[in-house]
């Protein structure tokens, strides 16, 4: 079955530690994204790459990164200087070249700090 | 700069009943998504609307669009619990990156 993957499900973080949330898709979609999601708030989107070897921030981008190797990966690390990473993450997958570019969501990885 | 408001934000309602969920979005935009999210769950892609006066139905939801008004609306027809969830509409950038602009959800419980 075609779809997305992000592991692990939930994750704790102590201050000052660097960790990374993994997204893998297998629907050879070009472009993926990564979203934040706060309780009772709609998706910010914090990194988005369209090709592999490139990416662009979004509009939350500052104290994480993100690394795109493969089509299929685009791992998110949340660094230290991320002052409150507390939040559900979404990864998406979408096709670039389509007439409706309908993004589809893995099943979010819940960060917490310790 | 495109935003996107959901209205109402929370939404109680009995079963068999009907209702409209609205998105307003402020400046112009080539497409507008529905999405549904379950507590705690990811999301899931019910509708893209594509150009105005555009009609989507799928069981007792229904979308349509109206990009003169910058309006679209999700609208439920005779409730069931099993449409108990948190509803999201989001809106595409027109600049150079078509990235969406989501807004803040509504979530809708439905009573027995």
């Amino acid at each position: 079955d075609g779809g997305i993957t992000q592991s692990p499900k939930y994750l704790f973080r102590k201050e000052g530690q660097n960790v990374t949330l993994s997204c893998e898709q297998n629907l050879n979609h070009d472009a993926m994204y990564w979203y934040r999601q706060d309780p009772g708030q709609g998706l910010r989107l914090i990194y988005y790459s369209q090709i592999v070897n490139d990416f662009q921030k979004g509009d939350i981008a500052e104290g994480y990164s993100v690394s795109r190797e493969k089509k299929e990966s685009f791992p998110l690390t949340v660094t230290s200087a991320q002052k409150n990473p507390t939040a559900f993450y979404l990864c998406a997958s979408s096709l670039v070249e389509a007439v409706a570019d309908t993004q589809y969501f893995g099943p979010g990885t819940r960060l917490t700090v310790l | 700069e495109l935003k996107v408001e959901q209205n109402p934000l929370f939404l109680s309602m009995q079963e068999g009943k009907n209702y409209t969920i609205y998105c307003n979005y402020s400046t112009t935009s080539d497409r507008l998504y529905w999405y549904r999210q379950d507590p705690g769950k990811s999301l899931e892609s019910l509708f893209v609307l594509l150009s105005n006066g555009a009609v989507k139905q799928e069981g007792r939801l229904m979308a349509s669009l109206d990009t003169k008004a910058r309006l679209s609306t999700l609208h439920i027809t005779a409730a069931v619990h099993d449409l108990s969830a948190t509803y999201f509409c989001a809106g595409r950038r027109m600049d150079s990156n078509y990235q969406l602009i989501w807004g803040a959800g509504t979530k809708l419980i439905i009573k027995p």
